[in-house]
């Protein structure tokens, strides 16, 4: 079965500190997309940043980086610099051929 | 460009009844995916509709059900509801179709409480 798993429900992080947020997935296919969806409180889904599972480079957007660890089948978000709008819901998700498999996702806080 | 919208941004139905909810693109998008969103089993993928076919369909009942127009316009039926199809329902839109691991643009979703 496909699925992914993010083991942290919540985290909680400084303001200007940095975080980190854990993804696994299982999967035995070779070629699939992987990514990091953010939804806050109330407000709509959107992308963080995406990765190409044939591509080796990690996906960088800004303060928001990614370590993707494909033999380990490991997709961690890190944010940088954290701010008080990166409060949210945090979804990794999972492409591998016409479907997106969401793990159950990670709440985090920031502190001022 | 407008976003992917929505209509109605909440609904409460009886049990037994049925429900149909919209979205509407992004223009150009011809994808359209559906998704449930609940506490307990967070974000489940319903199905998605490519150039008015269904490409994928995710584990539901046939209760579910949904269709996309020329225009890209998507609505999803529930027939028959139950207690548990209260969720947040969410739509997403993208160029191309999942398999080409397009990103998707959510809609603020439609939150449907049955009683």
């Amino acid at each position: 079965a496909q699925t992914v798993t993010q083991s942290q429900p919540e985290m909680s992080v400084q303001e200007a500190e940095t975080v980190t947020l854990s993804c696994t997935y299982d999967t035995s296919e070779s070629d699939y997309y992987l990514f990091w969806y953010k939804q806050p409180p109330s407000r709509q889904m959107i992308l963080v940043i995406r990765q190409e599972a044939y591509k080796q480079q990690n996906a960088t957007e800004n303060r928001f980086s990614v370590n993707f660890q494909k033999a380990a089948k490991s997709f961690s978000l890190k944010i940088s610099d954290s701010q008080l709008g990166d409060a949210a819901m945090y979804f990794c998700a999972y492409s591998p051929s016409e479907k997106l498999v969401f793990g159950k996702g990670t709440k985090l806080t920031v502190n001022p | 460009k407008a976003g992917v919208t929505q209509t109605p941004r909440y609904l409460i139905k009886t049990r037994g009844q049925q429900v149909t909810l919209s979205c509407s693109p992004i223009s150009g998008h011809r994808s359209v995916s559906w998704y449930q969103q609940t506490p307990g089993q967070g974000l489940q993928f319903l199905f998605e509709y490519f150039s008015e076919t269904q490409r994928n369909k995710g584990n539901f009942p046939g209760r579910f059900s949904g269709r996309q127009f020329s225009n890209s316009r998507s609505e999803m039926n529930v027939s028959t509801l139950e207690l548990g199809d209260s969720a947040l329902y969410l739509c997403a839109s993208s160029l191309v179709a999942l398999a080409g691991g397009d990103t998707q643009y959510f809609g603020p979703g439609t939150r449907l409480t049955v009683l």
